[in-house]
């Protein structure tokens, strides 16, 4: 079964420092890969997602992500980050109609 | 912009209660979806719908029902509320990608979602 790995629950940072979030898939398959944001007491919100071409996607908000296929990753960077980047954030994988998700990391943004 | 509301913000049941959570979406996707969301266990989802009255069990079924009788809205049941379902509810809409068989799943578009407690 198709499954994600979000490698760090949280994650704290100081304001204008980078961040990267770590994911790894497994899939023996192509894969559509997806970063979502969560802000306090508020839905999911897509980041940013690969679907073919280009290896490294760039997102909302400054973030990026780079799908690498031989270590199955599709990590997320931000170079300075700010406060209002404190969230969660989820990485997911399209597996047939429906998403898997990893179960998240929180990123907390200390000034 | 993609819209997809749900009913409630908040909504506090007690236990046997019939609870009814709503989502409509108004981009005319085809595939929507509910998920329940507990802290340490990330996002599981509890059904799915790839068309109009269609509708498959996703990873916890157990207690729940859905109804979908028309494209834009898909209904999440709890035929009987129990403690260990409170938890914040998510709906999503999203297309298909076409990539041969069912296709996947292209961006999901979550609702702002219902914090149910059951009492």
């Amino acid at each position: 079964a198709q499954s994600v790995t979000q490698l760090d629950s949280q994650v704290p940072v100081f304001e204008e420092a980078p961040v990267e979030l770590r994911c790894n898939y497994s899939s023996s398959v192509s894969v559509y890969l997806f970063w979502y944001v969560q802000y306090p007491n508020q839905g999911l919100q897509l980041l940013l997602k690969y679907l073919s071409g280009s290896t490294l996607v760039k997102g909302i908000n400054g973030f990026e992500a780079e799908f690498n296929k031989s270590q199955t990753s599709f990590h997320l960077r931000k170079p300075s980050v700010h406060i209002s980047d404190t969230a969660e954030y989820f990485c997911a994988v399209s597996v047939s109609e429906k998403l898997v998700f990893g179960k998240g990391t929180k990123l907390t943004v200390n000034p | 912009d993609v819209k997809v509301t749900q009913s409630s913000r908040y909504l506090v049941k007690r236990t046997g209660e019939k609870v009814f959570l709503e989502c409509v979406q108004d981009m005319d996707h085809e595939n929507m979806f509910w998920y329940r969301q507990d802290p340490g266990l990330g996002l599981r989802l509890i059904y799915f719908s790839y068309d109009v009255k269609m509708k498959e069990k996703g990873d916890i079924p157990e207690g729940y029902s859905v109804s979908r009788e028309k494209k834009e809205r898909f209904s999440l049941i709890l035929e009987s509320a129990s403690t260990n379902q409170t938890s914040m509810y998510l709906c999503a809409s999203s297309f298909l990608i076409p990539s041969g068989g069912f296709g996947s799943t292209d961006t999901q578009y979550f609702g702002p979602g219902t914090r149910l407690t059951v009492l």
